[in-house]
């Protein structure tokens, strides 16, 4: 019953491809994220999603795409895939309050390493 | 600019000793501060959220502290156990989805 899952948890593909990232959460929750943390363990948001509107990190290149065929998945498309794209990619859910406040606890999957040769 | 810096980047301590973790935020406005455990290969896993009004919250052998008008928290172990070897992540929520994460502090506890 795990709460919020990811697959695949290791990737590896060759510079210039295109891959995807699925990110499936059961809790019910309305808003679910994309973060990446890079080789220094710094973690950083890239996208934030619910059924109103999407939230897009201005640094986040446009090859990344986030994908929500419902509520409950987020998947990250990534075209073009870059030597710098390597980093562990966290998918996070959470149920966000009406008055619009990031104030609820953000459930984490555990990650899916992406390594680009 | 909005930061958050930790202090240590890195810590020792043997098991059954106490530690502080320091936090200092630059994030403004401020909503919310979390801290959050990270165990090696997983996600973050959310200790204690505190708002403006909130100075200090208990979860276990962890209590964080929170002091708005400085702008600092704390996180503090005690008696300190291997599984509390980890990251801990600082981070400070501005708003609606406008979230800063800290650098972090890796901990590790030896026997």
């Amino acid at each position: 019953d795990t709460a919020v899952s990811q697959t695949p948890k290791y990737l590896v593909t060759q510079m210039g491809n295109d891959k995807s990232i699925k990110c499936e959460q059961n809790l019910g929750h309305d808003t679910m994220y994309w973060y990446k943390q890079d080789s220094k363990k710094f973690l950083k948001i890239m996208f934030s999603y619910n059924n109103k509107e999407l939230i897009i990190n201005e640094t986040v290149p446009n090859r990344f795409s986030p994908k929500s065929p419902d509520k409950a998945h987020l998947n990250l498309h990534i075209n073009s895939l870059e030597l710098g794209d390597s980093a562990v990619y966290f998918c996070a859910s959470s149920q966000e309050s009406l008055t619009g406040v990031a104030y609820n606890e953000q459930f984490f999957g555990p990650g899916t390493r992406l390594t680009v040769l | 600019k909005n930061q958050v810096e930790q202090s240590p980047q890195s810590l020792i301590i043997l098991e059954g000793k106490n530690c502080t973790l320091q936090c200092n935020y630059t994030v403004s406005p401020f909503s919310n501060l979390r801290w959050y455990k990270q165990d090696t290969g997983r996600g973050p896993v959310s200790l204690t959220i505190m708002t403006f009004s909130e100075n200090t919250k208990s979860n276990g052998r962890y209590t964080a502290t929170l002091d708005a008008d400085t702008k600092q928290s704390s996180l503090h172990i005690t008696a300190s156990q291997l599984s509390d070897s980890a990251s801990y992540i600082c981070v400070v929520s501005g708003g609606y989805q406008k979230v800063t994460f800290g650098t972090g502090t890796k901990l590790q506890v030896i026997p």
